[in-house]
């Protein structure tokens, strides 16, 4: 069975402290995305990345930052976690030349 | 900016009932994919429709793809508790493989 995995359901982190949320996908897909999803402003696109070591800007990637070393991983980081980035995150990924994606079960993320 | 819009955003209904829900556009797709998100859990595809004027049916749910490309309905025959969920609709549209969301329709099917 096909995925892409999160390492955490669930972070409580410390305002100011640094944040890595880790993805990784099992099926070989160029693409690989991290999203934010809050009630009433659904999924937001934080970071894309269509190759290793490239990496784009999506809608809203103030104080967010990715890296992505290997073809099945995608990391995203918070370089100093705020209150404003408590919210559920989730990691996709897809093939090129077809956009379907696969999802991570997602991070929920609280910064106290 | 290609925007999607989903209506209604929340509706809550008996076990049993049947109901549409829509996703528009003013915008053109080469293709649209409904998926369904259970709480805590990331979205999962149900289907993709391609054509124009395309149907697609999946047990209990019946997908269209409107005529000129901007715009797909949800029918959801007797609908069960097991269908509670987020549904999203997302579109392609061009030679990118970046998809655009709509914010999604929180469905409560009681039983």
């Amino acid at each position: 069975d096909v995925k892409v995995t999160q390492s955490s359901r669930y972070l409580v982190k410390r305002t100011g402290e640094k944040v890595f949320l880790e993805c990784v996908q099992d099926m070989d897909h160029e693409n690989m995305f991290w999203y934010r999803q809050d009630p009433g402003l659904g999924l937001r696109l934080i970071y894309f990345s269509y190759d290793v070591k490239m990496k784009e800007k999506g809608d809203i990637p103030e104080g967010y930052s990715v890296s992505r070393e290997k073809k099945e991983r995608f990391s995203l980081i918070l370089e100093s976690a705020s209150t404003n980035q408590t919210s559920m995150y989730l990691c996709a990924s897809s093939a090129t030349r077809d956009p379907r994606y696969t999802f991570g079960s997602g991070t929920r993320l609280t910064v106290v | 900016t290609q925007l999607l819009e989903q209506s209604p955003q929340f509706l809550s209904i008996q076990e049993g009932e049947n109901l549409t829900v829509y996703c528009n556009s003013s915008s053109v797709f080469s293709s649209l994919q409904w998926y369904r998100q259970e709480p805590g859990e990331g979205p999962v595809l149900l289907v993709t429709v391609v054509t124009g004027g395309e149907v697609k049916k999946l047990k209990r749910l019946t997908f269209q793809f409107g005529d000129a490309r901007k715009d797909s309905s949800l029918h959801i025959t007797a609908a069960q508790p097991g269908g509670t969920g987020l549904y999203l609709c997302a579109g392609v549209a061009g030679a990118n493989s970046k998809l655009t969301f709509g914010k999604g329709i929180t469905l409560s099917v009681r039983p």
